[in-house]
């Protein structure tokens, strides 16, 4: 139980390019869904915290209009990467907690960004 | 601010040699300290939540311990295939969002 996909789990673009990323609870209902970014040998940092129906909440320093998030249904959540640039190249990853238990996240297998 | 601080960074050893990883933590109100795997590529693989000080949970060669300050995972007779980074997290008060450490990297050579 709980697990969460991602796709693509890997893409490449042009600069400029916007790209969409999903992620899906695939056997249980995700009120929240979490979007973290990873650099090569480093932790996890939070990017944007979604609740189905409602804007996310994003940490300090990420860009809302250049992270969309849309977390339109209980079982899946995107993020939109909008005019992407090389800098924006890195692994993307969400996780989901189950409703009614808030503390344990279960993650997706993650999405290789590289812009070129 | 809550804080979490792991131990060592990088572990090396051998097969069967069994070892131990730290995470230090500083919160108010501790809602549950969480342990995670995570493969290179991939992402984080959940393994254990603990709640209380005195707590202990098991699974296969892995053995999570808490006490107020730290948590300890235990590795008994690693194999190459315990090779993986190990992250630790916390979430207290009345925040869900948990806060990670930078993780072990452990090495089990063959």
């Amino acid at each position: 139980g709980a697990v969460v996909s991602q796709h693509p789990s890997r893409v490449i673009c042009k600069s400029g390019t916007s790209v969409k990323i999903e992620c899906r609870s695939l056997d249980f209902q995700a009120t929240t869904m979490f979007w973290y970014r990873q650099f090569p040998k480093q932790s996890l940092m939070l990017m944007a915290t979604s609740n189905e129906g409602s804007k996310a909440t994003y940490e300090q320093g990420v860009e809302k209009d250049k992270f969309l998030i849309n977390h339109a249904s209980l079982t899946l959540s995107t993020l939109t990467v909008t005019s992407a640039h090389p800098e924006d190249s890195s692994f993307y990853i969400c996780s989901a907690t189950l409703a009614g238990e808030t503390y344990e996240q279960f993650f997706g297998p993650g999405t290789r960004l590289t812009v070129l | 601010e809550d804080q979490v601080t792991q131990s060592p960074e990088a572990l090396r050893l051998q097969e069967g040699e069994s070892s131990s990883l730290n995470c230090s933590y500083t919160v108010s109100g501790l809602r549950g300290l969480f342990w995670y795997r995570q493969d290179p590529g991939k992402g984080p693989e959940f393994l254990f939540t603990l709640y209380s000080a005195g707590e202990e949970k098991e699974k296969e060669r892995l053995k999570a311990t808490l006490t107020k300050k730290e948590s300890f995972l235990h590795i008994t007779a690693p194999k190459p295939e315990d090779s993986a980074t190990y992250l630790c997290a916390v979430a207290s008060g009345g925040s869900y969002i948990p806060t990670f450490g930078r993780g072990t990297s452990l090495i089990v050579h063959p």
